[in-house]
């Protein structure tokens, strides 16, 4: 059963400070990974996608995955109120390259 | 400018009223997919295409139809529509050598 957890919110921080979103997945073989931000109402928009083990960094944006564990995250520096949306985790796995999303992070940037 | 649309954007119908809800990219993918959301269960897939002629289901796939007759189109089809399908629909689509699904703008479907 294909399965991605993403880590219970709402989610605050301060303007400014800096925001973790954690994922989990539950099967071995998946092979792409992405982070979506949904503004209400709208369509999620691709912010990340991460292939290989390791850490990818883009502006304010990083993501890290961790294989072994099943891991990835989302870290969002020097964070802005406009980056207040749901943030989904999405897996991808097999040749059918369905796609898979967790529930999401709701996240507020305090002014 | 490369896009997914959906149409229609918003629709209202009544319980057994037949109904397509359209989608079509420019952007030459291979693979299109129908998502619903709803409220503390996230995006499900519905159906999805990996070519032209080639369809296959996803979690949800009761009470829904598609086809790919075009490699820009995947319309869905609500045969006989009922209530609990009162949803927000997204329809996506990648291709080239990258797994990156783009989503169209959504179409907020109610059924009476």
């Amino acid at each position: 059963q294909k399965e991605v957890e993403q880590n219970s919110g709402p989610l605050s921080v301060p303007e400014g400070a800096i925001a973790s979103l954690n994922c989990t997945y539950s099967d071995r073989v998946s092979q792409s990974f992405f982070w979506y931000r949904q503004y209400s109402g709208k369509s999620p928009e691709l912010i990340m996608s991460i292939y290989s083990n390791g850490d990818k960094e883009d502006g304010r944006f990083t993501a890290q995955l961790n294989k072994a564990s099943q891991y990835v995250s989302l870290l969002i520096r020097d964070s802005q109120p406009s980056d207040s949306a749901t943030y989904l985790c999405a897996v991808i796995t097999g040749s059918a390259r369905q796609l898979t999303f967790g529930s999401g992070t709701q996240l507020t940037v305090l002014p | 400018e490369a896009q997914v649309t959906q149409n229609p954007r918003y629709l209202i119908t009544v319980t057994g009223k037949k109904l397509t809800v359209t989608c079509s990219q420019n952007m030459n993918h291979e693979y299109m997919s129908w998502y619903r959301q709803d409220p503390g269960l996230g995006l499900r897939q519905i159906y999805y295409s990996m070519n032209v002629e080639v369809t296959d289901k996803g979690d949800v796939p009761e009470g829904y139809k598609v086809s790919r007759k075009e490699k820009r189109n995947f319309p869905l089809i609500l045969e006989s529509p009922s209530p609990n399908q009162t949803s927000l629909y997204f329809c996506a689509s990648s291709g080239g050598n990258t797994d990156t699904q783009y989503f169209g703008p959504g179409t907020r479907l109610t059924v009476l």
